[in-house]
């Protein structure tokens, strides 16, 4: 079955550390997404990509970083200048569409990050 | 700044009853909108998507669209409890490219 697969499910980061979590897709899309969920919070923008080897910065990338190698992977990175990093992290994809007509993302199940 | 506001909730309704949730949103460059589910402790899933005025309906699910107004809306029809979780609204802008911004959510319980 096609979909987005995240990893791991939980995480803990100890100070100082940086950690990566996983986000792979074999749905052929072109656009990957990280978002941050915060409790009782929208999803914020930390980084996005619509093309291999791009990526773009979102409203919230500060303390973080991604690459985008492989169309079917964008690694997110949480760095140890992320003095907050305690949250829900939810990796998105989307085919590109039509000119004036977005195509819906879809969500992985997210990887849950806390501070030791 | 663009803006996408949720009434938070929470919404509560008998079971049965339509539950109407509400979406308004700034900026009249709009281009998308997009209704996602989400439980608690689980990722957003895609219920609803909508580009033109009026209404679109997928089972018990009606978007509502009114760019004038600026608002979405979703009713969902005969509320189950199943239907119990937060209601994420999404709006992607022309000059933004496929950047959806979500408004905070509705959430929504449904009483046996």
């Amino acid at each position: 079955d096609g979909g987005i697969t995240q990893s791991p499910k939980y995480l803990f980061r100890k100070e100082g550390q940086n950690v990566t979590l996983s986000c792979e897709q074999n749905l052929n899309h072109d656009a990957m997404y990280w978002y941050r969920q915060d409790p009782g919070q929208g999803l914020r923008l930390i980084y996005y990509s619509q093309i291999v080897n791009d990526f773009q910065k979102g409203d919230i990338a500060e303390g973080y970083s991604v690459s985008r190698e492989k169309k079917e992977s964008f690694p997110l990175t949480v760095t140890s200048a992320q003095k907050n990093p305690t949250a829900f992290y939810l990796c998105a994809s989307s085919r590109q569409g039509p000119p004036r007509s977005n195509q819906p993302q879809h969500f992985g199940d997210g990887t849950r990050l806390s501070i030791l | 700044q663009k803006e996408v506001e949720q009434n938070s909730g929470p919404l509560s309704v008998p079971e049965g009853a339509i539950a109407s949730l509400n979406c308004t949103y700034s900026d009249r460059g709009s281009q998308s909108f997009f209704w996602y589910r989400q439980y608690s402790g689980k990722s957003p899933e895609l219920i609803m998507s909508i580009y033109s005025n009026g209404d679109k309906e997928d089972g018990r699910f009606t978007a509502q669209l009114n760019k004038a107004s600026q608002y979405v809306s979703l009713l969902i029809r005969d509320s189950q409890p199943s239907d119990s979780a937060t209601y994420l609204c999404a709006v992607t802008w022309s000059l933004t490219g496929n950047q959806f911004y979500f408004g905070t959510g509705t959430s929504l319980t449904v009483i046996p």
